[in-house]
């Protein structure tokens, strides 16, 4: 079956590092860039930005840009998504999904079940 | 970047009857739209893609259509598991954007 795990759900401090992981067979990985939505409380999706997984490239949308950091390990078919100083507002739902190429950029056909994260002092 | 607008907010449908959703994108996306379908702890499942093609294994009571800035999702006779969160996405401009979901309950 064609899935993507993701790591289980995490409570937090503001100011606190966090690093949560997307796990997925070889075969889902290969060729394909590999992303991170956001579902805040209540709220619609936000797309993140992606990861290749073939070389670790990556592309974030300008909204978080600079906020966290997309990262690779080929040798275990995962990808990471990691914050440096969660703030109280980084409390989501995070999703991995499966971008694939269409028209000029993708959409997602793979999604993970998501990582719930909740920063509260 | 590209607005996504999804009407209505929220939804009332008996089962068995037909839903119509809309998604208005705040500059031209081509054909290039998804519409995804979201439940409370589940993995979310990409329904269309293209605005018109059915994913794997989605049924044909789903159905997409539109182009430019005008979409429409479809779901006729509604199954009680169709009662979800809708929510479409523009691939057309960077970065893709995604509205702020339909919201399909049971009347």
């Amino acid at each position: 079956e064609v899935q993507l795990v993701q790591s289980g759900a995490e409570v937090k401090k503001p100011g606190e590092t966090l690093k949560i992981s997307c796990q997925g067979s070889r075969n889902i990985f290969t060729g394909y860039w590999i992303g991170w939505v956001r579902q805040m409380p209540g709220q619609g999706l936000e797309w993140m930005g992606m990861v290749f997984h073939g070389d670790s490239d990556t592309r974030y949308s300008p909204s978080f840009e600079g906020q966290v950091t997309m990262s690779a390990d080929r040798s275990v078919t995962t990808i990471y998504l990691q914050w440096s100083s969660l703030k109280a507002s980084d409390t989501a739902v995070y999703y991995c999904a499966r971008h694939v190429a269409s028209g000029n950029y993708y959409y997602m056909d793979v999604w993970g079940e998501g990582t719930k994260v909740t920063v509260s002092s | 970047e590209t607005v996504m607008t999804q009407s209505p907010a929220t939804l009332s449908v008996s089962p068995g009857e037909r839903a119509t959703l809309s998604c208005w994108a705040s500059q031209s996306v081509s054909t290039n739209l998804a519409w995804y379908q979201l439940k409370p702890g589940q993995t979310p499942r990409l329904l269309i893609y293209g605005a018109s093609s059915r994913a794997t294994a989605i049924p044909a009571r789903f159905s997409g259509s539109g182009s430019g800035t005008e979409f429409t999702l479809t779901i006729t006779s509604l199954q009680s598991e169709d009662f979800a969160v809708y929510s479409c996405q523009q691939y057309n401009n960077w970065p893709v954007t995604f509205g702020q979901g339909t919201k399909v309950e049971i009347k």
